[in-house]
């Protein structure tokens, strides 16, 4: 079974400040998606990473796939309360069963003014 | 464009009865994902159907459990007798292809007193 670990389980911080959450496997993916999920609502798909190694920027969130394909990292610059959500992390397996995407439990990011 | 639509958006029952949710995919997409969303194991997979026929129920947690898909515009997911333990946010996912991004819908909160 793949598992995927993300951390910090939690993260409060003020606006401004720049954040790092981390997603952690012993596993190889295929791929690996971040999603952003607000209350209330299903998860929205951020970015794919594909090639180990790769960095991906979406305005001031920049991903980072590891270069063994085994963990990613996204970074935000400058939080803004906007981007108060739960991130979830989620890995392609690299098997057979391609469809099947192991989620991570997610960071909880809270984004004060 | 419409996106996933998930009826109910919230249901409260009681411990044994019968829990229909229901799921209307993304036009032209061909697969549909079934997930379950809890605070102690975050998002679980459990059922995949490709071109409305089932591939992989192994995250079916028993039999208690059944979803069906009767044509591409609509699935269901059952309990019966519903529990306690069922009571979770059930979102539903559609995509393109089987691999790739999941589009979710806003998900069904259920709670089983």
């Amino acid at each position: 079974t793949q598992l995927l670990e993300q951390s910090p389980q939690f993260l409060s911080i003020q606006e401004g400040e720049n954040l790092t959450v981390y997603c952690n496997s012993s596993s190889v993916f295929s791929s690996l998606q971040w999603y952003r999920q607000e209350p209330g609502e299903g998860p929205v798909l951020l970015v794919t990473v594909v090639t180990g190694g790769e960095v991906k920027k979406l305005k001031r969130l920049t991903f980072q796939f590891g270069d063994a394909r085994k963990d990613s990292s996204l970074h935000i610059t400058a939080a803004q309360p906007g981007d108060t959500g739960l991130y979830l992390c989620a890995g392609e397996d690299s098997g057979g069963s391609n469809y099947k995407l192991t989620f991570g439990k997610g960071t909880l990011l809270t984004v004060n003014p | 464009d419409a996106g996933v639509i998930q009826s109910p958006r919230h249901e409260v029952t009681e411990m044994g009865q019968e829990v229909t949710l229901r799921c209307k995919p993304i036009s032209g997409h061909n697969s549909l994902f079934w997930y379950r969303q809890t605070m102690m194991r975050g998002l679980e997979l459990l059922i995949y159907f490709n071109n409305n026929v089932p591939i992989d129920d192994s995250g079916m947690p028993e039999d208690r459990f059944s979803a069906k898909m009767p044509n591409a515009s609509f699935s269901t997911l059952k309990i019966q007798p519903s529990e306690p333990r069922d009571s979770a946010v059930y979102f539903c996912a559609s995509s393109l292809y089987s691999t790739g991004e999941l589009f979710f819908g806003e998900g069904s909160r259920l709670t089983v007193l």
